[in-house]
């Protein structure tokens, strides 16, 4: 299994507070992604990073802003938090030569 | 528009048969590629199978092909021998070039059950 993990994997918090959720990778891959996973909708591209310091948006970017500092972490933060924010957050690495994404356990994050 | 088209949101098939899930896309990039992930009820993400959209042939990973039809930007997984444990959301997958790297988008899903 790729080394990928996610903190916290759950969280209830309450409308309007901030949230930081973290993927952190042992594998030294380029590229990661932020996603949440809604009924209906499958999974949406919230940001994602090429690289240290870059990053761009996805299609559901609102409300959402990141950083990575280094190669191992990307952090997803949610600056004041809504209630339409309830989700599963999943995070993935690539590396475009493995031709694939893997994926960390999911945050199931709750705003009341 | 969506980029990313499943058109089934569930479908049923007798074990042991072969079942077709479908998928389209759209993409103004010339180099592309398609992924089919799996995720069972226990919520894990399962990558199946890639396609490049400069491969030549289907891709094939044991029980799961890929039909990729270039032209009609399709992109069909299809599973023989259905067994039980099949049973479990697919997401259809495509990567494409973003404004600073490469981006991977997913389909709605569609809900595989397996009967027994």
């Amino acid at each position: 299994d790729a080394g990928i993990t996610q903190s916290p994997r759950h969280k209830v918090t309450e409308t309007g507070t901030p949230v930081t959720l973290r993927c952190h990778q042992t594998e030294n891959h380029r590229y990661m992604y932020w996603y949440r996973q809604d009924p209906g909708h499958g999974l949406r591209l919230i940001h994602y990073s090429y690289g240290v310091k870059d990053t761009d948006k996805g299609e559901v970017s609102d409300g959402y802003s990141v950083s990575r500092s280094k190669t191992e972490d990307f952090l997803l933060t949610l600056e004041s938090a809504t209630s339409s924010q309830t989700s599963v957050y999943f995070c993935a690495i690539s590396d475009l030569s493995t031709d694939t994404q893997y994926f960390g356990p999911g945050t199931r994050l709750t705003v009341l | 528009a969506q980029k990313i088209t499943q058109t089934q949101p569930g479908m049923f098939v007798q074990e042991k048969e072969a079942v077709t899930l479908d998928c389209t896309y759209d993409t103004s990039d010339p180099s592309y590629g398609l992924f089919w992930y799996k995720q069972p009820s226990s919520g894990e993400m399962i990558f199946l199978i890639y396609q490049g959209s400069y491969d030549q042939q289907n891709a094939t990973e044991g029980r799961y092909s890929l039909n990729f039809q270039k032209a009609r930007k399709s992109a069909n997984l299809v599973i023989s021998a259905s067994q039980l444990g099949d049973s479990a959301m697919y997401f259809c997958a495509m990567r494409e070039r973003g404004t600073g790297g490469f981006k991977t988008i997913f389909g709605a899903g569609t809900r595989l059950f397996v009967k027994a």
